[in-house]
């Protein structure tokens, strides 16, 4: 079945450290987005890719780095420089970059914590 | 900048019951609006699709309207049932990579 993997579902940082949240899809889609949704609010956008080897910041970039190596895959890290982030992280891709009609599709979600 | 709220955050129905939940926006210069369930710890899974220059859509028990004038959407739940207590979300798309969400309405439907 087609979809977007998230892993892992849990992730824990240590004060100083650099995580990175993994994101895979096999549907082809050309633009791929990353999300954090914090309790009780909408989702915030933090960099979207519209193809191979580019990207672009979001509304919430600071603290964060993407790469978009291969057309499935969009890893997000979480670097130290991130002070808040403790969130709940969404993958999303839709099919066509410049579509402007077509339904966003999620991953699973990765929960970070600080220790 | 574009802004989406949904109102009420929270709401609680018995099993049965038809409802109405509510998306509006600020800025009427969308090409879509979307609804969106989340289950929680979940991620989001599009329920509906309204083109900006559709008036409505429906897929089984759901209905979704749209009026870009005033600002407004609204997500029709007929005959709710327990399994469709989640979270709904509404995100509407003013460029074709930029998606603004609400903050969500959390329903309870009651056995």
């Amino acid at each position: 079945d087609g979809g977007i993997t998230q892993s892992p579902k849990y992730l824990f940082r240590k004060e100083g450290q650099n995580v990175t949240l993994s994101c895979e899809q096999n549907l082809n889609h050309d633009a791929m987005y990353w999300y954090r949704q914090d309790p009780g609010q909408g989702l915030r956008l933090i960099y979207y890719s519209q193809i191979v080897n580019d990207f672009q910041k979001g509304d919430i970039a600071e603290g964060y780095s993407v790469s978009r190596e291969k057309k499935e895959s969009f890893p997000l890290t979480v670097t130290s420089a991130q002070k808040n982030p403790t969130a709940f992280y969404l993958c999303a891709s839709k099919s066509e970059a410049s579509g402007t009609n077509e339904k966003l599709f999620f991953g699973s979600g990765t929960q970070l914590s600080v220790l | 900048k574009q802004e989406v709220t949904q109102i009420p955050a929270a709401l609680s129905v018995p099993e049965g019951e038809n409802l109405v939940l509510n998306c509006s926006f600020t800025d009427s210069a969308i090409y879509n609006l979307q609804w969106f369930r989340q289950d929680p710890g979940k991620g989001l899974t599009s329920l509906l699709l309204i083109q900006s220059s559709q008036r409505e859509q429906t897929s089984g028990r759901l209905n979704a309207s749209l009026d870009k004038s005033s600002g407004r959407s609204t997500l029709y739940i007929a005959a709710s049932q327990p399994g469709d207590s989640a979270t709904y979300l509404c995100a509407v798309t003013p460029h074709f990579n930029k998606f603004y969400f609400g903050s969500g309405t959390k329903l309870n439907v009651k056995p």
